[in-house]
């Protein structure tokens, strides 16, 4: 496609599991980064990819959460351990080298919801 | 500190009126970037414009237009003769040169409701 693509777009998952929330960036884009969106908070920064650099994880709430990101395209952001605190939309976005600052194209979001 | 505030939570105006949404940032750089984007309905985020803390000069594009003032630090946003699909929750954001690219302060965003 020719969007940012998102996977599961809705989860549903009990207190203590563990789940994967997928990112395919838009072709050629080099820089990945997830948010996360939730009432209370609003739009959160979470992680940012650049290329082969090192990710900057200064957004990750705790150690529960993790991402990496494979080959330079797809991205899975994990939480360990879920808590109801947790629930929110997971947002990806992405961006092209050369692009312009902070234009960043996103995806739908996969809406995560721990009971 | 860092911080955006969109102080106007909802806003809902008829087809063809005008409005502005409020957007005040606080930072301690020199040099920083700001930003609206707008998600309809559907959730993605769409970028709409951004601005360096470097130039004042106001912009416009079709019916939308945007105001930056450095002095009251303020970077506020007007739709001219709203219509119907401009419906969405709009964001302002902010980026500080020192932060990595994308790692943007958002505001809790303003949703518009524009009334046939």
């Amino acid at each position: 496609g020719a969007g940012v693509s998102q996977s599961p777009s809705n989860k549903v998952t009990e207190k203590g599991k563990d789940v994967e929330l997928r990112c395919d960036p838009i072709s050629g884009h080099t820089a990945l980064y997830w948010y996360r969106q939730s009432l209370g908070q609003g739009l959160e920064f979470l992680i940012y990819f650049q290329g082969n650099s090192a990710p900057d994880k200064s957004g990750l709430p705790s150690d529960r959460f993790s991402a990496e990101r494979t080959g330079g395209s797809v991205s899975t952001l994990t939480i360990q351990r879920t808590q109801q605190e947790d629930s929110a939309v997971y947002l990806c976005a992405s961006s092209s080298w050369g692009s312009d600052f902070g234009e960043l194209f996103f995806g739908e979001g996969s809406r995560l919801t721990v009971l | 500190a860092q911080k955006v505030t969109q102080a106007q939570t909802e806003i809902s105006v008829v087809e063809k009126e005008d409005v502005t949404l409020d957007c005040v940032y606080e930072t301690r750089d020199t040099t920083y970037y700001l930003f609206w984007y707008k998600q309809p309905p559907s959730g993605e985020l769409v970028f709409l414009i951004r601005r360096n803390s470097f130039d004042e000069q106001n912009e416009i594009s079709g019916r939308y237009s945007w105001n930056f003032q450095k002095s009251t630090s303020s970077f506020n946003f007007t739709i001219t003769a709203s219509q119907v699909v401009d419906s969405a929750v709009y964001f302002c954001a902010l980026s500080e040169a020192g932060r990595s690219q994308g790692n943007l302060i958002f505001g809790k965003g303003t949703k518009l409701s524009v009334k046939p």
